[in-house]
């Protein structure tokens, strides 16, 4: 089992539509827990951390379910700009250094 | 924009030749690492750096060694290129003294071994 596993995608919407990310980590100790945008051949870039309450940064919701070990990224009414990879991150605390467990990402591609 | 930049952009170079690629960062964090992305396979940690001359060996490590003589550098080294090491290299940062922070990432080498 990976230890951090996304749905692949290609996940296709169009404009305005909500869409739904989810992603499940092995370890439960894991503490943080973040989510990156990465658009084609770019670096990955931090859309949000997630922590235990969630939480929401204009249009996008982050939620942690430490018992089911799943976290969730929601994008609302969604934009053309929004077309990227979604990449789902977990620092699972068992290693030194700061290591962090990257999913392998979610396609998202938002038409018009 | 984190202060991270990656040089060189793009390389090509021919197996069995040395290539070193290197990170700079102008943020003072304490902790660089390097990773490679594939396809199928994502980002994978190859080293990272918790402190000048503290270093250590990531998951996909072998072929690859790295050094960090001062805070803003961090040097990733492949000893003999292999049409394997063909990838795109991202070196991060993560901020200082603190582990499990988020990372932030250079924009990316593209190394073509041929």
């Amino acid at each position: 089992r990976k230890e951090v596993e996304q749905d692949p995608g290609p996940f296709n919407v169009p404009e305005g539509a909500t869409v739904a990310f989810n992603c499940t980590y092995s370890n439960s100790a894991s503490q943080s827990f973040f989510w990156y945008r990465q658009d084609c051949r770019k670096e990955p870039k931090l859309l949000m951390s997630v922590y235990s309450s969630g939480n929401e940064d204009g249009r996008f919701t982050a939620q942690l379910n430490r018992a089911s070990q799943y976290i969730s990224l929601l994008i609302r009414d969604s934009k053309l700009s929004d077309s990227a990879t979604y990449l789902c991150v977990v620092n699972p605390l068992y290693n030194q250094g700061g290591k962090l467990i990257f999913g392998q990402g979610t396609e998202l591609s938002v038409k018009p | 924009d984190a202060g991270i930049t990656q040089s060189p952009r793009h390389k090509v170079t021919e197996t069995g030749t040395p290539v070193t690629l290197r990170c700079h960062q102008t943020e003072n964090h304490r902790y660089m690492y390097w990773y490679r992305q594939d396809p199928g396979h994502g980002l994978r940690l190859i080293h990272y750096s918790y402190g000048v001359k503290d270093t250590d060996k990531g998951e996909v490590s072998d072929g690859y060694s790295v050094s960090r003589s001062k805070t803003e550098d961090f040097l990733l080294t492949l000893e003999s290129a292999t049409s394997s090491q063909t990838s795109v290299y991202f070196c991060a940062i993560s901020d200082p003294g603190v582990a499990g922070r988020e990372q932030y990432f250079g924009p990316g080498t593209r190394l073509t071994v041929t």
